[in-house]
């Protein structure tokens, strides 16, 4: 069966512009969960959606938004970007959230 | 304050050598621990550990959990060039849904 499907898979933008990244997940699994992994700080949970519904939220600025559609599809969105928001986006989903997660292969976002 | 630390940061083997890679954490509301191997991009599902003290394992690799003392170890027997990757240990633990904290990772190079 199909994987997690990130896209896309790389990305350059310019300081202050936003950014929308899509994360497909294996078929029937209803949790999505979005990090950020960079050098520094390792993978930082940013949101967890379950059911079109958020259910957990990391420690990041209100910059940092998601949405779950009906198929549980995902996207996230990162509003005024900073050089800091350069990171590897990585998504998992599960069957309903917990234990174990399959990754999608990140989306690579460099901000100048 | 949560956390999740992996000892050491990086190691360096030949192959044949057999290494010990470790996880501490201090985590409320604990669930698991998961291990992920991270070769490129996505990280991939290694071990769920929920219960102290049993062993899990596939093939060259194992792992073992110790709720008391609040680390689990991950063991790589006859390594290989196929296991340079940066090994990843997780906690998940139970808010109002799911959520991990996840360690910097662990840093193997297999030389021949």
């Amino acid at each position: 069966k199909a994987g997690v499907t990130q896209t896309p898979r790389y990305l350059i933008k310019t300081r202050g512009q936003q950014v929308t990244l899509s994360c497909s997940p294996i078929s029937g699994h209803r949790s999505v969960s979005w990090y950020q992994q960079t050098p520094g700080q390792g993978l930082q949970f940013l949101f967890e959606y379950f059911s079109e519904t958020q259910r957990n939220k990391g420690n990041f600025p209100g910059r940092f938004s998601g949405r779950q559609f009906s198929n549980s599809r995902s996207e996230m969105n990162v509003s005024t970007l900073e050089l800091g928001d350069s990171a590897l986006y990585l998504c998992a989903s599960s069957l309903a959230g917990g234990g174990n997660y399959t990754f999608g292969s990140g989306t690579r976002l460099t901000v100048v | 304050e949560d956390k999740v630390v992996q000892s050491p940061l990086s190691l360096v083997v030949h192959e044949g050598d057999t290494v010990t890679l470790n996880c501490s954490y201090e985590v409320t509301n604990f669930r698991s621990l998961l291990w992920y191997k991270q070769e490129k991009k996505a990280p991939t599902f290694l071990f769920m550990l929920t219960s102290s003290g049993i062993e899990k394992k596939s093939g060259r690799l194992s792992s073992i959990l110790d709720k008391k003392e609040l680390f689990s170890i991950l063991n790589i027997t006859a390594t290989q060039t196929g296991d340079s990757a940066v090994y990843l240990c997780a906690v998940e633990y139970r808010n109002t849904g799911n959520q991990f904290y996840f360690g910097t990772g662990t840093s193997l190079t297999v030389i021949p």
